[in-house]
């Protein structure tokens, strides 16, 4: 069965920095691309970031370019983001996502996702 | 950046109405890279529907996709209890990969 398991969520201050992981089973992970896909709290969801296969690709909405990075451990089955100087507006549930391709194209399996509170 | 716009907002119907949820893109999607989720309260979204038109695997056939272009639709034919949620359209054409902002279809 797959399943995707995020962690590393919690209360940060604004400014600060978290680093969020995705650990992947039940499926060939260097096989597939990945994806960042976030929901504020009552909001819809948004797309974030997406990493091909090899990490030879990695694309970013313009909302954390620059202050994110996506990486992946193939070896450890698992995706990462970065995320470097954090703002009120980056509050949300992030939720990792198993691409259908090995590059790029549309969420075919969602983990459950982990809480990220940027606030003073 | 292919803004997604969807609408309506919010649907009421009872089960056993059909439900149209439109999705309309900003710019041409060629090869029809448009894909369908389900989100329930508390869950993380569910794909429905890929490629505009195919359904993913072990979802009902009460659910259907059409579409070309610009425009867009999810088709429930029949809801079901279960049918209640939100629903988003998403296109993976392009980067960055944007959903629309949502369609509600609550019981009415």
């Amino acid at each position: 069965e797959e399943q995707l398991v995020e962690s590393g969520g919690g209360l940060v201050q604004p400014g600060r920095t978290l680093r969020l992981s995705c650990k992947a089973s039940g499926f060939i992970f260097e096989d597939y691309a990945m994806d960042w896909v976030r929901q504020a709290p009552g909001k819809g969801v948004e797309w974030v970031s997406g990493i091909s296969w090899n990490s030879g690709t990695t694309d970013y909405a313009d909302s954390v370019k620059g202050r994110f990075t996506i990486s992946r451990d193939n070896a450890k089955n698992s995706l990462y983001l970065q995320m470097n100087s954090l703002r009120p507006e980056d509050t949300a549930l992030y939720y990792c996502g198993k691409v259908v391709g090995a590059t790029w194209g549309y969420i075919e399996y969602w983990g459950q996702g982990t809480l990220v509170t940027v606030s003073s | 950046e292919v803004v997604l716009t969807q609408s309506p907002g919010t649907l009421s119907l009872s089960p056993g109405d059909r439900a149209t949820l439109s999705c309309r893109a900003s710019q041409r999607l060629s090869g029809n890279y448009l894909a369908w989720y389900q989100q329930k309260p508390g869950q993380a979204p569910r794909l429905l529907i890929y490629g505009a038109s195919s359904r993913a695997t072990g979802i009902p056939d009460r659910f259907s996709g059409s579409g070309s272009g610009t425009d867009f639709t999810l088709t429930i034919s029949r809801l079901e209890p279960d049918d209640f949620a939100v629903y988003y359209c998403q296109q993976y054409l392009n980067s960055p990969r944007t959903f629309g902002q949502g369609t509600k279809v609550e019981i009415k």
